[in-house]
């Protein structure tokens, strides 16, 4: 089955910088990969996702590459603020209808103001 | 994106008993999910939802020990049944958007096990 390995757990940085978290995936029809994150004591929010057939996508501060040779995936978050400071996971699937969702292990970025 | 809420938000319970956790959509959906998430670990899913047919489990997880309802395509309940200490977690639904691979969660149930 799917492999997702998320790095790094933790990560801290200061307001107005970037941040980037790194994802890997084992299984090479894995076609849709989701980014979410989590405040405490909520429930995960999609925040952005790719499919495989685009290699980037960017909302605003948030940006997510793609590169399908080496599977692996990236969140870029420019211009941190520190409500951005909560967990965030990657996951990957095949993305064909109702596919699997596997998760990484999760980032906690924390914000300093 | 469907609203998604969950009933109990939180609950302490005894060793021995069950909890059913419910969760409501406010939109028709085809596919639920519902995962269990560790203190501080990452999502697992235990099982999908289906209308209409039994719940369909993930390797490791069990009908006797989480039987899942889905009478209708806004509703869906967990039991977590027997419980013990180790069954203490956030127990999350989500649902399939309209584009099937994407899913939306619910806010979670947080379970103490004392």
């Amino acid at each position: 089955g799917e492999n997702v390995e998320q790095h790094p757990s933790t990560l801290s940085v200061q307001e107005g910088d970037s941040a980037v978290i790194k994802c890997t995936y084992s299984d090479s029809a894995s076609n849709y990969f989701p980014w979410y994150k989590q405040e405490l004591g909520k429930g995960p929010q999609l925040i952005i996702d790719i499919r495989s057939n685009v290699g980037e996508k960017k909302d605003q501060r948030i940006a997510v590459t793609l590169n399908k040779t080496a599977k692996h995936f990236s969140l870029h978050i420019t211009e941190t603020q520190p409500e951005d400071s909560a967990v965030y996971f990657c996951a990957a699937s095949r993305g064909t209808g109702y596919s699997t969702l596997t998760f990484g292990k999760g980032t906690m970025l924390l914000v300093s103001p | 994106s469907a609203v998604i809420s969950q009933k109990p938000s939180r609950d302490i319970c005894q060793r021995g008993t069950s909890l059913t956790i419910q969760c409501q959509v406010d939109s028709q959906v085809t596919m639920m999910f519902w995962y269990r998430q560790q203190p501080g670990q990452s999502l697992t899913l235990i099982a999908t939802a289906n209308q209409g047919s039994e719940a369909t489990y993930e390797s490791g997880f069990v009908i006797d020990k989480f039987p899942i309802s889905r009478p209708n395509l806004t509703f869906s309940t967990l039991t977590v049944s027997n419980m013990s200490p180790e069954d203490s977690s956030i127990y999350l639904c989500s649902v399939a958007g309209v584009e099937a691979d994407t899913q939306y969660f619910g806010p979670g149930t947080r379970l103490t096990v004392l």
